[in-house]
Formats: structure tokens, C-alpha cells, sequence
């Protein structure tokens, strides 16, 4: 099955930093790759996510970058703000449609 | 409003005693999942579904059911709960290949 790396697990930045969170996959057949936050006390929610057929995205302040003959994508997020902390898990999904986590990054902006 | 529901949100409940924790989705999605969560912490798929009666394990050895005879209905049962349940159970929903939307949680503590 497959299986997903995140890293860091704790990322510590001052506000209007950058944050680089790194994820890489085992099944080469994966091919649709997103990204949740989790802000304290609640649910995972959808932030950006990237196809197999794309290299990159953006919206706004974060971006994800996908390199397949590598097998691994990356978040991007500028200009840091002290809302931006929470749990953020990359995941990787292809033919079992079964989404895999990551084990999260912990992000924390300081202000 | 289309979302995924929860019940209950919190529960405190004695070793030994049988549970049923419901979820609901008005999103008509396929896809259920059940996760387990310490706050914050790693997502443990425990149950998953394609559709309809059909109902697999996850990864996470549990000793928790399913059942899926309706599309909008995944309830999870612990038979005999322990201290070791104590956590956050998570439902999600999604039709496969594409973004995963999560419940609220239901907060387990079993003394």
C-alpha cells in the first residue's frame, strides 16, 4: 500500500517568514495530492491540492509543488501570519481512492 | 447546508460498555472513512467504504465494527470499550480521487 513521509514535524517561524513542509509517496500510481489544515479543536480542512498532471499551484500566499519522477510535493507558505499555526498533513490518493496521511507538521508562527 | 455530521460530539462513557458513535454526510459522496486522532497528532485510518455494504479495515488493528446500509450512514460500534479507546474519532466522506471532508469529531474518554 502506500505509504507517506511528512516533514518537519514541528516548524517554528516568525510572522512574515516563509514555511517549507515536504511530504514524499511510495505508489508511483498516486495522482491526487492535498493538503489539510487543522487549526486546535477542529476538523482537518482542505487548503490547496495538486494532480499528478500538474507541477505546480497557487493561491495566494501557499503553493504546492508536485515532482513525480521524485515522488514527492511540498507546501509553500509566504508572508506568515500568526493565524497560518495548526497541523497541516499532506496525503496521497490514486486508484484505491483510500487517502494516505501524513503524519502532520505542527506550525508555529511566531509574531 | 451539505456537510458531515457527528453524534455525540463528546462522550464519557465506563470500561465495559457498548457504544455507538453515528455519522452522517448530506453530500451524497461514496467514500466514508473513519479515522482515530490524539489532538493533533496522526490520523489512523480504522474503517473505510466504498459504497453501500461494503465496509474494510484500515490500517489501525481495532476492535470497533462498521456498517454502510445506507449512503449518508456510517455508525462505528466498540462492543466493549476501554481505556485504551480514549481519543478523537473522526468521520469523513469524499468521492474518491478528490477532497475528503471531515466531521467534528466525537471525543471518546473511557474510565
Amino acid at each position: 500500500g502506500e505509504n507517506v513521509e511528512q516533514h518537519p514535524s514541528t516548524l517554528s517561524v516568525q510572522e512574515g517568514d516563509s514555511a517549507v513542509i515536504k511530504c514524499t509517496y511510495s505508489d508511483s500510481a498516486s495522482n491526487y495530492f492535498p493538503w489539510y489544515k487543522q487549526e486546535l479543536g477542529k476538523r482537518p480542512q482542505l487548503i490547496i491540492d495538486i494532480r499528478s498532471n500538474v507541477g505546480e499551484k497557487k493561491d495566494q500566499r501557499i503553493a504546492v509543488t508536485l515532482n513525480k519522477t521524485a515522488k514527492h510535493f511540498s507546501l509553500h507558505i509566504t508572508e506568515t501570519q500568526p493565524e497560518d499555526s495548526a497541523v497541516y498533513f499532506c496525503a496521497a490518493s490514486g486508484g484505491s481512492y483510500i487517502p494516505t496521511f501524513g503524519r502532520g507538521t505542527s506550525l508555529i508562527v511566531h509574531p | 447546508e451539505a456537510d458531515i455530521y457527528q453524534t455525540p460530539r463528546y462522550l464519557v462513557i465506563g470500561t465495559g460498555k457498548k457504544i455507538t458513535l453515528e455519522c452522517s454526510q448530506t453530500m451524497g459522496h461514496d467514500k466514508m472513512y473513519w479515522y482515530q486522532q490524539d489532538p493533533g497528532m496522526e490520523l489512523h485510518l480504522i474503517h473505510y467504504s466504498y459504497g453501500v455494504n461494503s465496509t474494510e479495515k484500515g490500517d489501525l488493528s481495532s476492535e470497533s465494527t462498521v456498517s454502510r446500509i445506507r449512503t449518508e450512514h456510517f455508525p462505528l460500534t466498540l462492543e466493549s470499550a476501554r481505556p485504551s479507546h480514549t481519543s478523537q474519532y473522526l468521520c469523513a466522506a469524499g468521492q474518491g480521487g478528490t477532497e475528503a471532508f471531515f466531521g467534528q469529531g466525537t471525543r471518546l474518554t473511557v474510565v
